[in-house]
């Protein structure tokens, strides 16, 4: 199996740009999606991106993902930052019907 | 619209078995996989598995086989994930989710959590 590996906090300042990565271990990125989730404290986790670059409808297009073979890792990308995105992140994989989560990224906005 | 309903909290001594359920509406339930996540307190998520309702089919994280049992019942819509010889580090929030889009990620619809702690 692979892991998924993430950096355990990012902070940037409101209306700032951050991008929060994800390197898979093993195995092509790019061979199955990567999912990005928003857990905020006390609450079950929200998808923010699903098949590498898509955004469930609600979630506003300051959020972007995307994937680079080249690193063997996937980015969510988050603009014009507010107070209110401060939460965890996860991203997420599989490989066949066995799935990973990232270990998570808490992100503070300051 | 989809729901996801979860049984509540549980207290569990070591040793013991716990059983959570997940009952769906809004939709056809054998149509899509489930998953199973548990977060301990302030961890991060760990995926436990995944049942697919229509066969009743499972795949399970290699670290929880022999530990985790997903069943179903399609006459009620409920999927139920069973976690035996209990220690303090199954002490977690336990999710359901369903699996949608490509690859059947777990989300966007997700129960609301279960509190399973384990202590003597």
């Amino acid at each position: 199996n692979f892991m998924l590996t993430q950096p355990h906090s990012v902070s940037e300042s409101p209306g700032k740009t951050v991008t929060i990565s994800c390197t898979r271990s093993s195995g092509s990125i790019a061979s199955s999606y990567v999912q990005w989730y928003q857990q905020r404290p006390g609450s079950a986790p929200t998808t923010v991106i699903y098949e590498d670059n898509d955004r469930p409808s609600g979630v506003p297009d300051r959020f972007s993902g995307s994937i680079d073979s080249s690193s063997n890792s996937a980015s969510l990308t988050i603009s014009g930052l507010k107070t209110e995105d401060e939460a965890d992140y996860y991203c997420q994989s599989y490989d066949g019907n066995t799935h990973v989560f990232g270990g998570g990224t808490k992100l503070t906005v300051l | 619209q989809v729901q996801l309903v979860q049984s509540g909290a549980e207290v569990k001594k070591p040793g013991a078995s716990v059983t959570v359920s997940c009952k769906a509406s809004g939709y056809t339930f054998t149509n899509y996989y489930m998953h199973w996540v548990r977060q301990a307190p302030g961890q991060g998520l760990e995926w436990l598995g995944i049942m697919f309702p229509g066969g009743g089919t499972t795949v399970y994280a290699q670290k929880f086989q022999g530990k985790v049992t997903m069943t179903r019942d399609t006459s009620t819509s409920t999927v139920y994930m069973e976690l035996s010889s209990l220690t303090s580090e199954d002490t977690a929030v336990y999710y359901c989710a369903r699996g949608d889009h490509g690859g059947n990620p777990p989300g966007p619809y997700w129960g609301q959590g279960t509190l399973v702690t384990v202590s003597s």
